[in-house]
């Protein structure tokens, strides 16, 4: 069975500390890993998809780096703005279609 | 370009009601996926429909049943409702398969809040 686990749960970061959200999971055949940004009470936003280990994409103060056993959501110098839980999913499987597995996700807070 | 959109907002049902929760998919989308997010926890997911079929289904029981429209637009429906049934619950649209593969890059709606009393 497909699993993903995040860590931290909350992280507190004062504005401009830059710190790594991690995503581990354990999938049979990985086909993509997602990391989402939800604010509270609305639907997750969409930010990356990461289909190889040593694929990384980048978005304005955030990165997203993948192994064969985690990927890292690096933020640098944050804002508070980016205060959001952040979402990892990912698609395993060796059928066309499997469905996403969702991590709890991690809160995080950015103080000014 | 329309997101993905979904109604009504908030929704408070009595146990042992029905319900039935809408979604229009983004524009040029085809496919349409329900999750279901208790609070603290990430989205577990519910069914997918595609060409107006059930195409994968998750661990819930029959009392959620859904259907797909010709203009790919869905509902999701719930049966005798129960206290946990109470979540937010998030359409989420993607396109087709290719080559035989669902590529699951989905864009999610607002959601709808359920409280059930």
């Amino acid at each position: 069975e497909d699993q993903v686990t995040q860590s931290p749960e909350a992280l507190r970061l004062q504005e401009g500390e830059s710190s790594s959200l991690n995503c581990s999971y354990t999938v049979s055949g990985l086909r993509g890993l997602f990391w989402y940004r939800q604010d509270p009470g609305k639907g997750p936003e969409f930010l990356f998809t990461l289909y190889s280990a040593g694929e990384e994409k980048e978005k304005e103060r955030l990165k997203a780096t993948l192994t064969k056993k985690e990927s890292f959501l690096h933020i640098t110098a944050p804002k508070p703005e980016d205060s959001a839980t952040y979402l990892c999913a990912v698609q395993g499987g060796d059928s066309g279609n499997t469905p996403l597995v969702f991590g709890k996700g991690t809160r995080l807070s950015v103080i000014a | 370009d329309a997101g993905v959109t979904q109604s009504p907002t908030h929704l408070i049902k009595t146990r042992g009601q029905q319900v039935t929760l809408r979604c229009s998919p983004k524009s040029g989308h085809d496919t349409v996926s329900w999750y279901q997010q208790a609070l603290g926890q990430g989205p577990q997911f519910i069914f997918q429909y595609y060409e107006e079929e059930e195409r994968q289904r998750g661990n819930f029981p029959d009392r959620f049943s859904g259907h797909q429209f010709p203009n790919y637009s869905s509902e999701l429906n719930v049966n005798a409702l129960l206290l946990g049934d109470s979540a937010l619950y998030l359409c989420a649209s993607s396109l087709g398969p290719i080559q035989g593969y669902f590529y699951n890059e989905q864009f999610f709606g607002p959601g709808t809040r359920l409280t059930v009393l």
